[in-house]
């Protein structure tokens, strides 16, 4: 099946500091990726949408001046934490969205997630 | 808008057991994707299966059937022949075109299976 991988797998920095993390597609082009954030045993809940050649689309409340979503490439979306905070402590998951075997509708990939600590 | 429900927090089966998960949905856009991912503790999402809402029939892979309840709005994730390794978070999830007219996904809020020997 697809992947998507996802660099680094856990990161742990100083408050204050910007932190970058890399979402890829392995073996196909995506247009479109999407950052999800996780809080400790609940769902996920979309931040972003990253288009490649654009810049990528907020959900409401999500301030981006703080999350920075760069895709540069058709298999590479980062998204860059500045002046990360402890509240910014959370299980950060990228997905890949693909179309299916017979065209016409899509499903998403998602890669193995990121976990940041900020002290 | 679109909301994603699942009733069930856990749920527990003993392996080779078939469990249903629930999944019900709502939406007033006639087109729309449902999915179920499995979670397990290592945090990385793995799609399970499809169904679009003009399919007819019920989408089945390997062990996972989706039994799909259009008039009732529900998305039922059903597993056959429990086996420990299905233990995990599952996530029932729509897509649909947000108001910035990208196709994404909302999900529920998850159940825990527990699969027992």
């Amino acid at each position: 099946g697809a992947v998507v991988s996802q660099h680094p797998s856990r990161v742990i920095c100083k408050s204050g500091t910007s932190v970058k993390i890399e979402c890829r597609s392995l073996d196909f082009q995506a247009t479109t990726m999407f950052w999800y954030r996780q809080f400790p045993k609940q769902s996920l809940m979309l931040m972003a949408t990253s288009n490649e050649g654009s810049k990528a689309t907020y959900e409401q409340g999500v301030e981006k001046d703080k999350f920075l979503i760069n895709h540069a490439s058709l298999t590479l979306s980062t998204l860059t934490v500045t002046s990360a905070h402890p509240e910014d402590s959370s299980f950060y998951i990228c997905s890949a969205r693909r179309l299916m075997t017979g065209g016409g509708t899509d499903t998403q990939y998602f890669g193995p997630g990121t976990r940041l600590t900020v002290l | 808008a679109q909301k994603i429900t699942q009733t069930q927090p856990g749920m527990f089966v003993q392996e080779k057991e078939a469990v249903t998960l629930d999944c019900t949905y709502d939406t007033s856009d006639p087109s729309y994707g449902l999915f179920w991912y499995k979670q397990p503790s290592s945090g990385e999402m793995i799609f399970l299966i499809y169904q679009g809402s003009y399919d007819q029939q019920n989408a089945t892979e390997g062990r996972y059937s989706l039994n799909f309840q259009k008039a009732r709005k529900s998305a039922n994730l059903v597993i056959s022949a429990s086996q420990l390794g299905d233990s995990a978070m599952y996530f029932c999830a729509m897509r649909f075109t947000s108001g910035s007219g990208y196709s994404t996904l909302t999900f529920g809020k998850g159940t825990m299976l527990l699969v027992s020997p």
